[in-house]
């Protein structure tokens, strides 16, 4: 079966420090790739999308990068977080005619 | 630019009522329109509908689309205090290609 793992849940980071978010999907390959922020209590705001190793698009300019080293592997990172980048981080991939899947998401806190 | 507009906000009921959800869409290349439940973490798929005027049906939930007015509704019978969620729609311009989520629709059902 398709699954996606998404981790850590949770995170309380000082401002100014180093951020990695990791995604892994498995049983499927190829798959398209999706980092979602959303605020406290609301929709998604699509961050960046990959279709395959190494393709990363952005879709809002940010403090945050995105990439895709092996091809069910999806990172996001910050150099130097900002508190603007608190939220609740998912990840996804596309399962075409049953939508997305989404990982459980990571809680970040930035103090 | 696309966008997904749900209404209302937010809604309080008591078990027992029914609910609408509202969603209207403007997706470049429209394909397909999804909804989603989120109760603590990840959203949850609920629905996709690609064809107007074809009902989906799954319990108590049900939801329709219209092409023509770019909408979609989302109904909850015979609510329970266990449907209390954000519900999320969201418009894709191919299937599961770069989902654009709404704000979200807060619903409570009290007991």
């Amino acid at each position: 079966s398709q699954t996606i793992h998404q981790w850590p849940a949770t995170l309380v980071q000082p401002v100014g420090s180093p951020l990695s978010l990791e995604c892994t999907v498995e049983g499927t390959s190829n798959p398209n790739l999706y980092w979602y922020r959303q605020a406290a209590g609301r929709g998604l705001q699509l961050l960046f999308y990959s279709v395959g190793i190494g393709q990363i698009s952005s879709e809002v300019p940010q403090n945050l990068s995105a990439s895709r080293p092996q091809d069910r592997q999806f990172i996001l990172s910050s150099k130097k977080l900002l508190l603007s980048d608190s939220g609740f981080y998912l990840c996804a991939f596309d399962r075409s005619l049953y939508g997305y899947t989404f990982g459980s998401g990571t809680r970040l806190t930035v103090v | 630019e696309d966008k997904v507009v749900q209404s209302p906000l937010s809604l309080v009921v008591h078990e027992g009522d029914t609910v609408t959800l509202n969603c209207s869409y403007e997706v470049t290349n429209f394909r397909s329109l999804l909804w989603y439940k989120q109760e603590k973490k990840a959203p949850t798929f609920l629905f996709m509908l690609t064809s107007s005027g074809i009902e989906k049906k799954s319990g108590r939930l049900s939801s329709i689309l219209d092409k023509k007015e770019l909408s979609s509704i989302l109904n909850i019978t015979a609510t329970q205090t266990g449907d209390s969620a954000i519900y999320l729609c969201a418009g894709g311009g191919e299937y599961g290609n770069k989902l654009v989520f709404g704000a979200g629709t807060i619903l409570r059902v009290k007991s």
